[in-house]
């Protein structure tokens, strides 16, 4: 079947570097996406890998490995307003274009 | 652009009961979906639209129905509420997987309670 895999949580302190991963037992898809949910709110995207290596915006970046069926969201200078859930998604190119999401993580962040 | 809208954005209602969740988006994306997000859990899947007239089921789809007679409008019914239907739930759309944007647009949720 196909299944995203991210930590439930993960704790880091403001001002430093966390990254967040994504293990993927699928095949066959467009990309791997990134996105952010606040408590309360709608989750927002923030990153697209169609290709493998590293994609930057601003204080994100986002890498894929297909060969390592791997990714992840590394954020940069960490600020209390990026406490929030973060999830990974993938488009399946053989499945009618179905998106599958990461059971998500939640990002601590302590002052 | 409004992007995508949802109605009601608060809803209770009895066992048995049975109601539908609007969904419109202005953007012109072929691909509609539909998720259920429960506390402290991921997006699970309902149903999903790749085009006007096509449907198709996702993770959790029994107790639901949709239809997709524009590519505006994606409406989820329920047919027969339970309280395991208790949850917040999205509609998202986006272009197909054909372009080279993924990006799913989200929106603001329904927050729905089964007595």
């Amino acid at each position: 079947g196909q299944s995203l895999e991210q930590p439930s949580e993960v704790t880091a302190v403001e001002g430093a570097i966390v990254q967040i991963n994504c293990t993927y037992q699928t095949s066959g898809f467009y990309g791997l996406s990134w996105y952010q949910q606040h408590d309360g709110g709608a989750p927002t995207f923030l990153s697209y890998n169609a290709l493998d290596g590293l994609e930057e915006t601003g204080r994100f970046s986002s890498f894929l490995s297909r060969s390592d069926s791997y990714g992840y969201l590394l954020l940069q200078e960490l600020q209390m307003k990026d406490s929030a859930s973060y999830f990974c998604a993938v488009r399946m190119r053989n499945r009618d274009d179905k998106i599958i999401f990461g059971k998500g993580t939640r990002l601590h962040i302590l002052p | 652009n409004a992007g995508v809208t949802q109605t009601p954005k608060f809803q209770v209602l009895k066992t048995g009961q049975s109601m539908t969740l609007q969904c419109a988006q202005d953007m012109n994306h072929e691909y509609m979906s539909w998720y259920r997000q429960d506390p402290g859990m991921g997006l699970r899947l309902i149903h999903y639209s790749v085009g006007a007239g096509i449907t198709d089921q996702g993770e959790v789809p029994n107790g639901y129905n949709v239809s997709r007679s524009t590519t505006e409008d994606f409406p989820l019914r329920l047919l027969s509420a339970a309280p395991s239907q208790t949850s917040v739930y999205f509609c998202a759309s986006s272009y197909s997987g054909t372009s080279n944007s993924d990006e799913q647009f989200f929106g603001p949720g329904t927050r729905l309670t089964v007595l």
